[in-house]
């Protein structure tokens, strides 16, 4: 069974970091773009970053870009996403999910059960 | 920016035909995908390609696109349907873009 689970969400203040992780097993880990996608508090779903398998490409949305790091470990099977300089508007539950592709379109399948981040003071 | 957009809420008695639509200009060149989220869990694909079902999702799930419009249509609506439904495509310049989501009642 394909599974993702995050972890390293919490309370953080503005300005401050965190890292979150996301385990994954299941499937061939090394195989697969990854994304994180957030979703903020009664709002909805918005990609925030994604990384090729081997890590030498990443993308990230634009109100992200210069603060959060994507990365991963294919050893481990994990994925990761730094955020420093955390906003307000940062707060959110983000996802981890697998990346999928198919004659020039994509789409995120599965997700895993997402961890809260709450940026406040 | 890519805008896809949907109506914030549709309400349907159970056994009856939902519909959800999803308009966006890309869409005529770009496939659309589906999303369910129950309240508290993690979206779930039900619509790949613009009309395919996954494994494990009902039948009563299906999915069309016509023009700039995509639609999620589930016939026969039971309670369990009810969740806050998305969808999902990109743009020509690849751009990752939901929709801001439909809350589907069935009562």
């Amino acid at each position: 069974e394909v599974q993702l689970v995050e972890s390293g969400g919490g309370l953080v203040q503005p300005g401050g970091s965190l890292r979150l992780s996301c385990a994954a097993s299941g499937f061939t880990f090394s195989d697969y773009w990854m994304s994180w996608v957030r979703q903020a508090p009664g709002k909805g779903l918005e990609w925030v970053a994604n990384i090729k398998q081997d890590g030498s490409e990443k993308y990230y949305v634009d109100s992200v870009k210069g603060r959060f790091t994507i990365s991963r470990d294919n050893a481990k099977n994990s994925l990761y996403l730094q955020m420093n300089s955390l906003r307000a508007e940062d707060t959110a539950v983000y996802y981890c999910a697998r990346d999928r592709y198919s004659y020039g379109n994509n789409w995120f399948d599965p997700w895993g059960q997402g961890t809260l981040v709450t940026v406040s003071s | 920016s890519y805008d896809l957009t949907q109506p914030p809420s549709v309400s349907v008695s159970p056994g009856q035909t939902a519909r959800i639509t999803c308009s966006g200009d890309a869409l005529p060149k770009k496939y659309a995908y589906w999303y369910q989220q129950k309240s508290g869990q993690a979206p779930v694909l039900v619509i790949f390609e613009d009309s395919k079902r996954p494994s494990g999702i009902p039948e009563r799930f299906s999915g069309s696109s016509s023009g700039t419009m995509a639609t999620l249509t589930i016939t026969g609506a039971q309670v369990e349907d009810e969740a806050d439904y998305y969808c999902y495509s990109t743009d020509s310049s690849d751009n990752r873009v939901f929709g801001g989501g439909t809350k589907l009642t069935v009562l």
